[in-house]
């Protein structure tokens, strides 16, 4: 059965300092992946995709990017955090074209 | 520019009564509906889905209706449990495209003992 791994749970980081969250999937080879970001009141805004390795794209423009090095890794970092970046970060992957497997998600929390 | 509305940020409901949470589009061209439920500091899981072709598709406790006239879709869930407590995102596809789905705002259903 197919897993996804998503840490860490919690992030407290202040503004101007880098991030990296990561993502890893088991059970499936060539996973579609995904970042979304829940914000208040907004639902679940899609981040960034990814059909295969080093392929990126980005549905909005952010301070934030995304990196694919494996295969079932995927991450998503940044040079230096805004407040604006706190926010809960979902890793998903697309187990089907409509269905999105979830990851635990990471309450980010920029200060 | 909301495709995906879920106007009503909260529910309250009594346990054993129906819960309804709508949900409306705007994109005549979304084909599927998902529901997703989620708890707090987790990720969303799904919970059931519906093709554009039916207008009910129903698991357990759980039915999905959509009008798609009225581009409104509904989950039912009977008879509610306190479980059932969290908060649940409606979703959308277009047909053909498989990058993404289009969420809404989620309500926070509340189930009362």
């Amino acid at each position: 059965s197919q897993t996804i791994h998503q840490w860490p749970a919690t992030l407290v980081q202040p503004v101007g300092s880098p991030l990296s969250l990561e993502c890893t999937v088991e059970g499936t080879s060539n996973p579609n992946l995904y970042w979304y970001r829940q914000a208040a009141g907004r639902g679940l805004q899609l981040l960034f995709y990814s059909v295969g390795i080093g392929q990126i794209s980005s549905e909005v423009p952010q301070n934030l990017s995304a990196s694919r090095p494996q295969d079932r890794q995927f991450i998503l970092s940044s040079k230096k955090l805004l407040l604006s970046d706190s926010g809960f970060y979902l890793c998903a992957w697309g187990a089907s074209a409509s269905f999105r497997a979830f990851g635990s998600g990471t309450r980010l929390t920029v200060v | 520019d909301q495709q995906v509305k879920q106007n009503s940020p909260s529910l309250s409901v009594q346990e054993g009564r129906i819960s309804i949470l709508n949900c409306d589009y705007t994109n005549s061209m979304f084909d599927y509906f998902l529901w997703y439920k989620k708890y707090p500091a987790e990720g969303p899981t799904f919970l059931i889905s519906i093709s554009s072709i039916k207008d009910k598709n129903e698991d357990g406790r759980f039915t999905v209706f959509l009008n798609k006239s009225a581009k409104h879709l509904s989950l039912h869930i009977v008879p509610s449990q306190p479980g059932d407590s969290a908060v649940y995102f409606c979703a959308a596809r277009v047909s053909g495209s498989a990058r993404q789905l289009t969420f809404g705002s989620g309500t926070q259903l509340t189930v009362l003992p």
